[in-house]
């Protein structure tokens, strides 16, 4: 079993939907929990970041954490056709700076 | 622009062979990890360093190796290639070493072994 599993997609919604992107790990002792963002030919780019379990909001954007279940969840609202890209969940824990990604879910959203 | 830049963009060479990846980490950034994507595997951590030193492993094969120099830029080197070395290789700077330092990706070096 993988340390961290992400559904790869594709995910295509119309323009204006909302978006559930999710990744399960097995790890209890990750702690920092990430999205990123990653656009064709680009590098991963951080969208958001959270310690604790609950909801953090930023914009359009809700990244969630439920560690008793072991799953975060990233939300995005009014999705637009700009939001298209692969998005990588990922995560570390105290002692270790290197992150363990999800393998990726590719969003397309449809104007 | 992340403010990583690597070198070069693309590469194409043939099995057996031996390449050079260089990276520049941001401005003030100390830390260089190496990672490599892949379609099956995803995106994972090859190495670390930190201000010159090697600082954690992942699975990084014994044909590749690695360095930061004094001037903190980095290069990942692969050897004895093979066809399942293609891969995308990004590098990501951060200030420190700590789980919680944000590391910034750069573009990337597309490597095909043919």
């Amino acid at each position: 079993q993988k340390e961290v599993e992400q559904d790869p997609g594709p995910l295509s919604v119309p323009e204006g939907a909302i978006v559930s992107l999710n990744c399960t790990y097995s790890n209890s002792a990750f702690q920092y929990f990430m999205w990123y963002r990653q656009y064709s030919r680009k590098g991963p780019e951080l969208l958001m970041y959270t310690y604790s379990s609950g909801n953090k909001e930023d914009g359009r954007f809700t990244a969630q954490v439920d560690k008793s279940s072991k799953y975060i969840s990233l939300f995005i609202r009014d999705s637009q056709p700009s939001d298209s890209a692969t998005y990588l969940c990922a995560m570390n824990r105290p002692s270790q700076g290197n992150l363990i990604f999800g393998k990726g879910t590719k969003l397309s959203v449809k104007p | 622009d992340s403010g990583v830049t690597q070198t070069p963009k693309h590469l194409i060479t043939a099995t057996g062979q031996r390449v050079t990846l260089r990276c520049s980490p941001r401005s003030g950034d100390l830390s260089v990890y190496w990672y490599q994507q892949s379609l099956d595997q995803g995106l994972q951590f090859l190495i670390q360093y930190y201000n010159g030193e090697e600082r954690a492993k992942g699975n990084i094969l014994e044909r590749f190796s690695a360095q930061q120099f004094p001037d903190l830029h980095s290069e990942l080197n692969l050897s004895s290639l093979e066809l399942g070395d293609s891969a995308l290789y990004f590098c990501a700077s951060s200030v420190g070493s700590g789980y919680t330092d944000t590391q910034y990706f750069g573009p990337g070096t597309r490597l095909t072994v043919l």
